[in-house]
């Protein structure tokens, strides 16, 4: 089975920093772009950037370039979406997506 | 950057059919798109990727209800026999070679 399975729930500070991850099963992981999506309290769907795991060649809305870092580890079938330093306006869903498959969903908390 | 736009909202009954809209901005109307739902409290599904010349191509399980079509700069989302688990939000989907963006997605109430 395709799938790809996020990291579990976060509750952060601002000013902390974060790694979630997305591990993909089932398929050629390398052979695939697989992006970051983000969705804050019942806003719609924002693509926040894109990695081809087997070069790590990446690309980043302008929106989101310089707030956020993507990553692969390509021997563990595994991309990541950090941030060095969190802020209230960061607290969204967040899900990693396949071209056809979408990862469940990391929630991200920032609050004091 | 290609932009696409989508109406906010549709209803229809139960049983019955409902067609969404997405529109690609100028200069951009032959691209492929994709048809996402999303339904209330879970993470998106991909439903089909559909080309300006109307073929398109569903996701796994996806329900034969489910169909697309297009007409120049318009792709369409045809939901027939509306059923109740149908009601969620629908995003349409494009890309390039250096970006991907969303439509602002339609909600479809069934009624």
């Amino acid at each position: 089975e395709v799938q790809l399975v996020q990291s579990g729930a976060e509750v952060k500070k601002p000013g902390e920093s974060l790694k979630i991850s997305c591990k993909g099963s089932g398929y050629s992981f390398t052979n695939y772009w697989i992006g970051w999506v983000r969705q804050m309290p019942g806003k719609g769907l924002e693509w926040m950037g894109i990695i081809y795991p087997s070069d790590s060649n990446t690309r980043y809305s302008p929106s989101f370039q310089g707030q956020v870092t993507i990553s692969a580890d390509k021997s563990i079938n595994t991309a990541y979406l950090q941030w060095s330093s969190l802020k209230a306006s960061d607290t969204a869903m967040y899900y990693c997506a396949k071209w056809d498959i979408w990862g469940q969903g990391t929630m991200v908390t920032v609050s004091s | 950057q290609p932009v696409l736009t989508q109406s906010s909202s549709a209803s229809a009954s139960l049983g019955s059919s409902v067609k969404l809209t997405c529109t690609l901005s100028s200069g951009h109307s032959s691209y492929i798109i994709a048809w996402h739902q999303q339904q209330p409290g879970k993470a998106p599904r991909y439903l089909m990727k559909l080309e300006g010349s109307g073929s398109y191509n569903k996701g796994s399980g996806v329900p034969d209800r489910f169909s697309g079509s297009s007409s120049g700069a318009d792709r369409y989302l045809t939901i027939s026999n509306l059923q109740f688990e149908d009601e969620a939000d629908y995003y349409c989907e494009t890309w390039d070679s250096n970006t991907r963006v969303f439509g602002t997605g339609t909600k479809v109430t069934v009624l």
